[in-house]
């Protein structure tokens, strides 16, 4: 069964420093999306992606944040500067399609650690 | 989207049927019901998903009450590995993300 994979499993970086998070969606579908998850919290949405621009986003993708489908199968998240509380699962997922019969399709997730 | 509320915990006996409630008093015509489960900090899991009619999946059935304000999960045979986080989530057809709250906590017991 296609399945959503995400690299590395666990990253850790010092403070400042920028990071890429990689996803690779199922491949033929067309939205993707990060979302984080900071331990003990509930699951929160970052930013979807179609067509190779952001589609929607949250308050808390700011400009600290930006995401790229380089090719035709990677998705990543970058962040540029990182902070403490940037700390956190990162999960991906995709969907084929925006109707509401399409379910997301989520990744393993990416721990950051950020010291 | 349509807020959800669900209850923080339940427990259920190994073997036994899991019914996880969900209220959507708010919830209109075009959203959908999800469920999701977390196990651990693993990527959230699709189970299943409805409009209207009651749906029934290889994991789960999904029961909408006729007016939509409420359903329920039903797992007909839970086992120690459905112990997990159970998100019930109401989206909008042609909107982009889940929104997840804080979801129930079921845990199955031997």
């Amino acid at each position: 069964e296609p399945e959503v994979t995400q690299t590395p499993s666990h990253q850790v970086t010092q403070m400042g420093q920028e990071v890429i998070l990689r996803c690779v969606p199922i491949s033929n579908h067309l939205y993707f999306y990060w979302y984080r998850q900071i331990l003990g919290q509930k699951v929160e949405f970052l930013v979807s992606f179609y067509n190779n621009e952001i589609s929607e986003k949250s308050e808390i993708f700011d400009d600290q944040f930006s995401v790229e489908r380089p090719d035709g199968s990677n998705f990543t998240l970058k962040i540029r500067s990182t902070k403490l509380e940037d700390s956190a699962m990162y999960f991906c997922a995709s969907t084929l399609g925006l109707a509401g019969s399409n379910e997301q399709f989520f990744g393993p997730g990416t721990r950051l650690t950020v010291l | 989207d349509a807020k959800t509320t669900q209850p923080p915990s339940m427990d259920c006996a190994e073997g036994r049927a899991a019914n996880l409630p969900c209220n959507h008093s708010t919830i209109s015509g075009n959203e959908y019901v999800y469920w999701y489960r977390q196990i651990h900090s693993q990527g959230p899991q699709y189970i299943i998903h409805g409009l209207k009619n009651n749906e029934t999946n290889e994991m789960a059935s999904l029961i909408i009450t006729e007016d939509r304000k409420s359903s329920t999960l039903i797992l007909p045979h839970a086992t120690l590995r459905d112990t997990a986080v159970y998100y019930c989530i109401v989206r909008a057809a042609y909107n982009n993300d889940m929104r997840f709250g804080a979801g129930t906590r079921l845990t199955v017991k031997p």
